[in-house]
């Protein structure tokens, strides 16, 4: 069964810091999911990645299969990109969904 | 293209009832995955449904089960309600398998008292 560890649990920066969430997993996967969740519960799906870098508007996400490691990256970050944000990837050893990190509750303050 | 639905959003049992929450999936996706989210957690994997049967289970006991129908829609009973159901029950659908990107749906905020 795969392990999703996340880093930082916690994490308040300033309004316009370039913030960097890291993820790291213990089976090998082809796919690894990066999500958001706000307060009252909604989850959205940011990416889903299998190698090297995907950008969408201010986020930017990378893969390293060999490392089994990923980062999630914010560049000029704003008060709107407080949420919870969680990695996931899949469960493996028979069972066909995902395991998640714990997630990294980031305040950006104004 | 709907999204993913789910319903109730809040619900209110006792301990030892029985519940059950529904979810429409997205246009085109033929795979639900149900999860619990307690508070302050991370979502744990229930099950998944592919094309009307389970396709996989996480740590969860028998008396969670559920159901997906001809149209791609599931539903997940909770029998024997415990306090510690109490949680967020989040669906998600998918093109097949978790390596094919998850729609969630808003949620079910159970609480068991």
């Amino acid at each position: 069964k795969n392990e999703v560890e996340q880093s930082p649990q916690n994490l308040t920066a300033q309004e316009g810091e370039f913030i960097t969430i890291n993820c790291s997993y213990s089976v090998g996967i082809s796919a690894l999911h990066w999500l958001q969740q706000h307060p009252g519960g909604g989850i959205v799906s940011l990416f889903m990645l299998s190698s090297g870098k995907k950008k969408h508007g201010r986020l930017i996400a990378t893969i390293n299969i060999q490392e089994k490691h990923s980062s999630l990256h914010i560049t000029a970050s704003h008060p709107r990109d407080s949420a919870v944000y969680i990695c996931a990837a899949p469960s493996g050893g028979g069972a066909d969904g995902l395991t998640f990190g714990k997630g990294t509750h980031l305040i950006i303050q104004p | 293209e709907t999204g993913v639905t789910q319903s109730p959003t809040h619900l209110i049992k006792t301990r030892g009832q029985q519940v059950t929450l529904r979810c429409s999936s997205q246009s085109g996706h033929n795979t639900v995955s149900w999860y619990q989210q307690a508070l302050g957690q991370g979502p744990q994997f229930i099950f998944q449904y592919y094309r009307e049967e389970e396709n996989g289970r996480g740590n969860f006991p028998p008396r969670f089960s559920g159901l997906q129908f001809p149209n791609y829609s599931s539903e997940l009973n909770v029998n024997a309600l415990e306090l510690d159901d109490s949680a967020l029950y989040l669906c998600a659908s998918s093109s097949r398998s978790t390596y094919n990107e998850q729609f969630f749906g808003p949620g079910t905020r159970l609480t068991v008292l």
